[in-house]
């Protein structure tokens, strides 16, 4: 079973931030959370990950709470490209690190 | 950096026959490949994890004599949906990590869109 719950759905206005919550309340010390995104009838694009600080890079900026029981990932400025369906991923901290994907936010970037 | 194709981009066959689709990393050496299964509307599911050099791992669930995966190389991983049906129809991802270390990301291919009739 996917370790992380998301909202169904999202909308956002182009040009605003979007935030995208995540919760992973079983998180254990060593797992990274993973967030990817997925244009329709193409393959997930890595977007961020972290493990307890904050991240940010290009795309995106990483919040995780103290407790690492939830996240958030924020895209400053959203434009219509960014409508995408957005998955948080815990990765298996043993064994092979696979990933077990949730449901994800479909989040549309309305103009 | 860090790019990984599919061929083919999509496939229709008929019932019974067998689909071989391919899983390439480009620019890096992928210790792990793992293969991936999308129906319309759904997520992702993990199907199967392939180390090179060894057999593939099959989740609960997945029939390894029906999804033969070999992963003879290091740049390469093949999934190979044997006497297809109507009900194998589905988008196959896969995706590439560069070593089992903690902080590896999975890389994804473009997806194999396989439709049988």
């Amino acid at each position: 079973d996917a370790k992380t719950t998301q909202p169904t759905s999202m909308d956002c206005a182009e040009g605003r931030a979007a935030n995208l919550p995540c919760n992973h309340s079983t998180i254990s010390g060593n797992e990274y959370v993973y967030w990817y995104r997925q244009i329709h009838s193409q393959g997930p694009q890595y977007i961020i990950h972290g493990l307890k600080n904050n991240e940010t890079n290009e795309m995106a900026s990483l919040i995780i709470t103290e407790d690492r029981k939830s996240s958030t990932l924020i895209l400053p400025h959203a434009t219509l490209r960014d409508t995408a369906v957005y998955y948080c991923i815990v990765r298996v901290s043993s064994g092979t690190y696979k990933y077990i994907f949730g449901t994800g936010t479909r989040l549309k970037v309305l103009a | 950096g860090a790019v990984v194709s599919q061929h083919p981009s999509w496939v229709i066959c008929k019932s019974g026959t067998s689909v071989k689709i391919e899983c390439r990393s480009l620019d890096f050496q992928a210790t792990t490949m793992f293969w991936y299964r999308q129906f319309p509307k759904q997520s992702l599911m993990l199907m199967a994890t392939s180390n090179e050099g060894s057999k593939a791992t099959y989740e609960q669930g997945v029939e390894k004599d029906k999804f033969l995966i070999n992963h003879a190389s290091l740049t390469l991983s093949t999934l190979t949906v044997t006497s297809a049906h109507p009900e194998d129809s589905s988008f196959y991802i896969c995706s590439a990590s560069a070593g089992r270390g903690m902080v590896n990301e999975q890389f994804f291919g473009p997806g194999t869109r396989l439709t049988v009739l």
